[in-house]
């Protein structure tokens, strides 16, 4: 398996522009993660999807970000606008619970400068 | 979900085993506690996880107390490529997607 993949792996743009970061989970997980990491906050869950489905978005800053997961294959998180302090790395994830045990797997992330 | 306390850093001779504290006395009895790690501009990574009974894969072993106040995490031969950040996680698995509480970890330096 490829792992969790992430695209792109850097995008930088202005303030005001939309940002979409994309995300394939690993085949046959059902969890999927949306991280940020920054050095004064360190890394901080964004929102989770179970089965497809938004379990708990109290993490994500605002309205200005919203993610979809369409199929258990895809999802995107989507900045629109986008400002400097969101630069940040993002971070997918995704797990599967097996054995009554559930690990993440990471994705090698998204570096975003806003300017 | 319980809070663990790490210290910030460590430095270990390469070669060495290396032991990264954490204390989690205010875990639950169905909380699990994990170790990840996270090496510069990468994402974290799966190391080992454990309920009570110490747990050893080919990355690391862990030790649990019998309180299971406080866990270690043991590196037995620790190379350069080690050189990362450490998380001590504990989480109830509830079997349904939960996330996980990273705190901001030790970092550990392997040293030539």
């Amino acid at each position: 398996d490829a792992g969790v993949i992430q695209s792109p792996r850097h995008e930088v743009t202005e303030m005001g522009q939309e940002v979409t970061l994309r995300c394939k989970p690993i085949s046959g997980h059902n969890s999927l993660f949306w991280y940020r990491q920054t050095m004064m906050r360190g890394l901080e869950l964004l929102i989770y999807f179970n089965n497809n489905v938004p379990i708990d978005d109290s993490g994500m800053p605002e309205d200005r970000f919203s993610a979809k997961m369409p199929n258990a294959s895809f999802s995107t998180l989507k900045i629109q606008p986008s400002e400097p302090r969101d630069s940040a790395v993002y971070f997918c994830a995704s797990s599967l619970l097996a054995g009554g045990v559930e690990t993440q797997y990471f994705g090698p992330g998204t570096r975003l400068l806003v300017l | 979900d319980a809070k663990t306390t790490q210290p910030p850093s460590m430095d270990c001779a390469e070669g060495r085993a290396a032991n990264l504290p954490c204390n989690h006395s205010t875990i639950s009895g169905n909380e699990y506690v994990y170790w990840y790690r996270q090496i510069h501009s990468q994402g974290p990574q799966y190391i080992i996880h454990g309920l009570k009974n110490n747990e050893t894969n080919e990355m690391a072993s862990l030790i649990i107390t019998e309180d299971r106040k406080s866990s270690t995490l043991i590196l037995p031969h620790a190379t350069l490529r080690d050189t990362a950040v450490y998380y001590c996680i504990v989480r109830v698995d509830w079997g349904y997607g939960q996330n996980f509480v990273f705190g901001p970890g030790t970092r550990l330096s392997v040293l030539p």
